[in-house]
């Protein structure tokens, strides 16, 4: 299957200061990434859907202008998490695809994940 | 899309096979069952998927009733480190979110 990093993996902050997070398709040109949210012992929580070269679609409840998505290239989405706050922390997971032409990547493949710590 | 219910936790002895079940009676005819899983503090892992027949690969099979209201994911042996959160989900074909339920646990015991 198709191969997604997250980088980095592991991320401590201070309260205030700004959080960016790389999503990267490693072996295949994304034509969709999608940004979770997932805290502990729950399920993931759709944040956004990003198309490239677009802007980002929000999920009903998510700030737009807290979690910010850079979809810039078909293999690099970006999220930053703008002034956090420790109700931010949370493990933040990709996902990619790559959608019609026949691409055998209909399903979604995803990252490892970030675990971010906001003190 | 659907919505799906799944049993919120399951057991399996390691060796035996590990079936878990997820009601979707509300899904469209052009909606796909995936199945993922997650171990623990990793991204989730992608399983199998269907439409209306049974589907079979290396990891997994899955069995789609014939009114497609419900699915099994079958794990014929079942090791320890198939203990995960197992995700039932459904999705229209080239269709792009998924939304992921609560899934159910996993735990193979030795």
């Amino acid at each position: 299957g198709a191969v997604v990093s997250q980088h980095p993996s592991r991320v401590i902050c201070k309260s205030g200061t700004s959080v960016k997070i790389e999503c990267r398709s490693l072996d295949f040109q994304a034509t969709t990434m999608f940004w979770y949210r997932q805290f502990p012992k729950k399920s993931l929580m759709l944040m956004a859907t990003s198309n490239e070269g677009s802007k980002a679609t929000y999920e009903q409840g998510v700030e737009k202008d807290k979690f910010l998505i850079n979809h810039a290239s078909l293999t690099l989405s970006t999220l930053t998490v703008t002034s956090a706050h420790p109700e931010d922390s949370s493990f933040y997971i990709c996902s990619a695809t790559s959608f019609g032409g026949g691409s055998p990547y209909n399903e979604q493949f995803f990252g490892p994940g970030t675990r971010l710590t906001v003190l | 899309d659907a919505k799906t219910t799944q049993p919120p936790s399951m057991d399996c002895a390691e060796g035996r096979a590990a079936n878990l079940p997820c009601n979707h009676s509300t899904i469209s005819g052009n909606e796909y069952v995936y199945w993922y899983r997650q171990i623990h503090s990793q991204g989730p892992q992608y399983i199998i998927h269907g439409l209306k027949n049974n589907e079979t690969n290396e990891m997994a099979s899955l069995i789609i009733t014939e009114d497609r209201k419900s699915s099994t994911l079958i794990l014929p042996h079942a090791t320890l480190r198939d203990t995960a959160v197992y995700y039932c989900i459904v999705r229209v074909a080239g269709g792009n979110q998924f939304y992921f339920g609560t899934g159910t646990s996993l735990t193979v015991i030795p």
